[in-house]
């Protein structure tokens, strides 16, 4: 099986601007989330989708949203990019079966350098 | 919401040492515990994972344990080969849907 596949691999912004990120998960997987991994923070968690809803929201504002489609892929936007945006992107994907917790399986991540 | 302090930050060891890296959470409604390595540009990958119903789990030199009373679980492991440098991370699933909270990771250094 082909894993989580994450488009593209880097990109450079410059404040103000916006950008989406792509994310195909897993054949099979319908949960799709998205976590923002920097140096000082760790993995903090963005949402999560599954079946073409959103979830869970992780504390970041409004400028980070979402959407996921009906073949499970999903996009992330960022919208009025900070600096502080910058930072690796990550995407996962889970079977997500009978209501139990199952674990992730994260893409390659995109890298976002806001200058 | 959930809190995840992971211990320690660093951890260097001699080739064929043990690693021992320790998790608390704060929400004891989370149900599933997993924990990722993560190598230097590489994406985190899964290495085991244990449930609230087990006490223990053992997957060749690797194992976790969780204490539930007190929630916190740790990775252990045994005979430390250099390839198993890397940041490890643990996770404790939110009581509401597939949500993780992670630690901060520990970076581990195995000394040949």
């Amino acid at each position: 099986k082909a894993g989580v596949t994450q488009t593209p691999r880097y990109l450079i912004k410059t404040r103000g601007q916006q950008v989406t990120l792509s994310c195909s998960p897993i054949s099979g997987h319908r949960s799709v989330s998205w976590y923002q991994q920097t140096p000082g923070q760790g993995l903090q968690f963005l949402f999560e989708y599954f079946s073409e809803t959103q979830r869970n929201k992780g504390n970041f504002p409004g400028r980070f949203s979402g959407r996921q489609f009906s073949n499970s892929r999903s996009e992330m936007n960022v919208s009025t990019l900070e600096l502080g945006d910058s930072a690796l992107y990550l995407c996962a994907s889970s079977l997500q079966a009978g209501g139990y917790n199952s674990p992730l399986h994260f893409g390659n991540g995109t890298r976002l350098t806001v200058t | 919401g959930e809190n995840v302090e992971q211990h320690p930050s660093t951890l260097s060891v001699q080739e064929g040492d043990s690693a021992v890296i320790k998790c608390t959470y704060s929400d004891s409604a989370s149900n599933y515990f997993p924990w990722y390595k993560q190598e230097l540009g590489k994406r985190p990958q899964l290495i085991i994972d244990i449930r609230s119903n087990v006490g223990e789990k053992k997957d060749q030199r690797i194992a976790v344990t969780l204490n539930k009373t007190a929630k916190h679980f740790s990775l252990h492991i045994t005979e430390t080969q250099p390839e198993d440098s890397a940041v490890y991370f643990c996770a404790a699933s939110s009581s509401t849907g597939n949500q993780f909270y992670f630690g901060t990771g520990t970076s581990l250094t195995v000394i040949p």
